[in-house]
């Protein structure tokens, strides 16, 4: 099965842009493997932020964006704030299972 | 709609366990429910999940034969469960329902259960 990759850490400045990617040890990701986003704080329950590639869910606000970058899905936060610092893990579905990415530590500093 | 997951456990290894996950607010018997596990600052693994419907169920590769996941659509209730647990069981895990139709967003999640396991 093949691994779902992410960065395991990025850094923005406040008012900056950031893009977060989501590969495939094997193959590339494309739009029938419905990509999903997720924001996590420490202690908390994970908070849906996109779902199918690039469909926003209820509440994320227009700054952040989905997406398919070449061979990867990608989720690029513009105009980072503070409260923007947090885990975010994608998730990819294939053949009736999903599979997590290892999650990136995002730092706005 | 909620959905309410049962309180921490702490176990010994070998011991068995069973946690819930209730539904509200929503048509439980139709919708996917999956569960996440989280091992203590690690990050998010699928677990497996059920249509409480049929009893349809799908494991991640990794738990397979580790855990068993079911479901009673009576209670709008779905249920994780070990008969033998191990240290490296240790986490908090979630349980998620998965949109309904053409969707593959777990859109909805409980607040966790963690399940510590330590002699």
């Amino acid at each position: 099965q093949a691994v779902v990759t992410q960065e395991p850490s990025f850094s923005v400045s406040p008012g900056g842009t950031v893009t977060l990617t989501c590969g495939l040890t094997s193959g590339s990701v494309s739009t029938s493997h419905y990509a999903a986003w997720y924001q996590q704080t420490p202690g908390q329950t994970p908070r849906p932020l996109f779902h199918n590639t690039d469909t926003r869910s209820s509440g994320v606000p227009a700054r952040f964006s989905g997406s398919i970058l070449g061979d990867k899905a990608a989720l690029t936060i513009a105009g980072a704030q503070a409260d923007d610092e947090s885990d975010y893990y994608c998730v990819l579905y294939r053949n009736g299972a999903w599979v997590f990415g290892g999650g990136t530590r995002l730092t706005v500093l | 709609v909620e959905l309410v997951q049962s309180g921490a456990e702490v176990k010994k290894p070998g011991d068995s366990l069973k946690i819930s996950c209730k539904g509200s607010g929503y048509n439980f018997a139709t919708y996917w429910i999956g569960w996440v596990r989280q091992m203590p600052g690690q990050g998010l693994e699928w677990m497996g999940i059920i249509y409480p419907g049929d009893s349809d169920t799908r494991y991640g590769p990794s738990f397979q034969g580790q855990v068993t996941i079911s479901a009673d659509t009576s209670m709008s209730a779905a249920y994780l469960q070990w008969t033998s647990l191990r240290a490296s069981d240790t986490g908090t895990y979630f349980c998620v329902r998965r949109c309904g139709g053409d969707c593959y967003e777990f859109d909805y999640w409980g607040q966790g259960t963690l399940v510590t396991v330590s002699s």
